[in-house]
């Protein structure tokens, strides 16, 4: 069945520093590739996402890119901030039938000063 | 923008209490869905919606029963809670195929 597998975290990192969370999936078809961000005590928030092969989904900074070949769409920041504390989650919805949403276990980053 | 509402923001129950999770979004989504989020699992799918009258079973339904009489509107019902049952409980809507869902900030329900 579909499936996402993330890096377990935590990821702790230094203020300005690069981050990289990985990401692979597993699907049947062409499916739409997203990441969410949840900070502590809210909800989920939609950060980014790529629906074809090649796409790279940016926004606040984070970049993604949808590597078929590779199956996987990691997420990179170049110079992370303390405001980027929270847990990301890598998620699919599968190219056919019903569009749920298949996540990963997700991946806790700290940034420290 | 209220988007996706939900209530209540906190819950605690006994074993054997039934209760409704409220979920209601004004965006005019047909995609309505109902995930829990336990430690190290990420979020499972327990029902979902294309559309009023239109329910379906997701990853984890036992225990669960939802109806969607209304467009906005996409109420959650435990039967007889458990405590395998404690859980943070997120309700979702997005406006079709292949497109991202929305989530409310949850319900934290606690199960005595």
């Amino acid at each position: 069945g579909d499936s996402v597998t993330q890096m377990e975290g935590p990821v702790t990192l230094s203020e300005e520093a690069f981050l990289t969370i990985n990401c692979t999936y597993t699907a049947t078809g062409y499916p739409s590739l997203f990441w969410y961000v949840q900070y502590p005590g809210e909800g989920l928030q939609l950060l980014l996402k790529a629906t074809k092969a090649d796409d790279k989904g940016s926004n606040k900074g984070f970049e993604a890119t949808y590597r078929k070949e590779t199956t996987s769409f990691h997420l990179e920041k170049g110079s992370v901030q303390v405001s980027d504390s929270a847990v990301y989650f890598c998620a699919l919805i599968p190219g056919t039938g019903f569009q749920k949403l298949v996540f990963g276990t997700g991946t806790r980053l700290l940034v420290s000063p | 923008n209220a988007g996706v509402t939900q209530t209540p923001k906190f819950q605690v129950l006994k074993t054997g209490q039934s209760m409704t999770l409220q979920c209601a979004q004004d965006m005019n989504h047909e995609y309505m869905s109902w995930y829990r989020q336990d430690p190290g699992m990420g979020l499972r799918l327990i029902h979902y919606s294309v559309g009023a009258g239109i329910t379906d079973q997701g990853e984890v339904p036992n225990g669960y029963n939802v109806s969607r009489s209304t467009t906005e509107d996409f109420p959650l019902r435990l039967l007889s809670a458990a405590p395998s049952q404690t859980s943070v409980y997120f309700c979702a809507s997005s406006s079709g195929v292949g497109q991202p869902q929305h989530f409310g900030d949850g319900t934290r329900l606690s199960i005595l």
